[in-house]
């Protein structure tokens, strides 16, 4: 395990459902992040929380909205989503301002959306 | 913006022989890269980071070199094992005023036949 706890691990939507992603860290990080990975793609940067500020948004469609309730968890939540959106969606946590800046990822949240 | 280039066909070894990995980035020079090792449908996960001052790392069977001048980063597994085989992300800091950014490359995919 890495610390960082992602739920569901699966989850098929259609689209008009509307669902959240869960991720929480027990590593006492202080940013966090969401990254998206489509077949055959490059990981997707799509938000950064630093001390629980959005810092980075790569534009991304509204239908993802994240939340950061405090430095531990994060949410993301989901909205009338296309199949396009279908992926892997990875949470992050590292730890800023140090020489460590390794990124400890969660196990990811396998997406269908149909 | 910083792009991020590894070997985009993946790479077949027998057991026992040396796998070299290489990521090529075209901008300015980070700070640090760091290099992860993904299995399939799970998170990253962090291996070796080397930094701008360092020319070589090692950590048991893995060795990192760092060729600012080159703009290439080379990951060596020597004495390959099939317990080797994944897909291996280069990534590398983008700094921002306030904050890190770790952007990916698009990865390799290491196969070890015994």
């Amino acid at each position: 395990e890495t610390g960082v706890t992602q739920t569901p691990r699966h989850l098929v939507m259609g689209m008009t459902n509307k669902k959240s992603l869960k991720c929480e860290q027990h590593l006492g990080h202080n940013a966090m992040y969401w990254y998206k990975q489509s077949a055959k793609k490059p990981l997707e940067l799509m938000f950064v929380y630093n001390f629980k500020e959005q810092t980075e948004n790569n534009s991304v469609p509204s239908r993802f909205s994240p939340e950061c309730p405090n430095s531990s968890h994060l949410f993301l939540h989901l909205h009338t989503l296309q199949p396009e959106d279908s992926a892997l969606y990875l949470c992050a946590s590292s730890q800023l301002g140090t020489e460590d800046t390794e990124a400890f990822f969660g196990q990811g949240t396998r997406l269908t959306v149909v | 913006s910083q792009k991020i280039e590894q070997n985009s066909e993946a790479l077949n070894i027998q057991e026992g022989k040396t796998a070299t990995l290489t990521c090529n980035y075209t901008n300015y020079s980070p700070a640090y890269l760091q290099w992860y090792r993904q299995d399939p449908g799970r998170g990253p996960v962090f291996l070796l980071l080397i930094r701008e001052n360092e020319k070589e790392k090692r950590k048991e069977r893995l060795k990192v070199t760092f060729d600012t001048t080159l703009k290439q980063s080379l990951f060596h597994i020597t004495a390959s094992q099939p317990a080797d085989s994944a897909t291996y992300l280069c990534a590398l800091d983008e700094m921002k005023t306030s904050y890190d950014k770790v952007i990916f490359g698009p990865g390799t995919s290491l196969s070890v036949i015994p």
